[in-house]
């Protein structure tokens, strides 16, 4: 099975719409992070945000918020009001275990495109 | 702050020389990544050091490639011979291993082009 799962390999919205991007993960390991990257067509992967297995509440940065749904094993991206420089690839993945050791997945990623 | 810093940032060379890449982490980090980005293949983890140790080295494609983290500031990746199927984006990431946390930052890249 798939660790990371992103079933969206392109996606469209209108500049200053809202867009959701899907994750789902699996992994028994109780503690887990969960995290969001942009690469741009420059090829840079830039961290956008991070939500912890344990945490109560959904991580929110700026315009990303990340909708994290434990039981359903899901942790989509909202991205507000979407800019043109939103255009990107995004990437989900998952880090397993705690500690000194760690095993890092990446989903194959969603390629946004935000429309004048 | 500086970020993860990686050189070089393009490398062209020719089948069966040796290539080095470089990185220095974040300062204050004690966990280093190597990934490997192709279009084929995606974003593969190749090896990652915890307080300088190679902890998880199962992502490395074969005995070609070698990994060294001699110091907490400084990570060497290393491909003898190289092949053109090495060709891709390689990126180097560090981050604080803490409970709970552990994001990872990632530095600019090397693009390596075997010929």
């Amino acid at each position: 099975a798939q660790k990371i799962t992103q079933t969206q390999p392109g996606m469209f919205v209108q500049e200053k719409e809202a867009v959701t991007l899907d994750c789902t993960y699996d992994t028994s390991d109780p503690s887990y992070g969960l995290f969001w990257y942009k690469q741009p067509s420059s090829g840079e992967m830039i961290f956008l945000i991070y939500q912890g297995s344990y945490d109560q509440q959904n991580a929110t940065e700026g315009r990303y918020s990340l909708n994290f749904q434990k039981a359903r094993k899901s942790a989509n991206l909202v991205i507000s009001a979407s800019q043109l420089g939103d255009s990107a690839m995004y990437f989900c993945a998952m880090r397993e275990g705690s500690g000194g050791y760690q095993k890092v997945t990446f989903g194959t990623g969603t390629k946004l495109q935000v429309i004048p | 702050d500086a970020g993860v810093i990686q050189s070089p940032r393009h490398e062209v060379t020719e089948m069966g020389q040796e290539v080095t890449l470089r990185c220095k982490p974040i300062s204050g980090h004690n966990s280093l990544f190597w990934y490997r980005q192709t279009m084929m293949r995606g974003l593969e983890l190749l090896i990652y050091f915890n307080n300088n140790v190679p902890i998880d080295d199962s992502g490395m494609p074969e005995d070609r490639f070698s990994a060294k983290m001699p110091n907490a500031s400084f990570s060497t990746l290393k491909i003898q011979p190289s092949e053109p199927r090495d060709s891709a984006v390689y990126f180097c990431a560090s981050g604080q291993t803490v409970p709970g946390g552990g994001t990872q930052y990632f530095g600019p890249g090397t693009r390596l082009l075997v010929l």
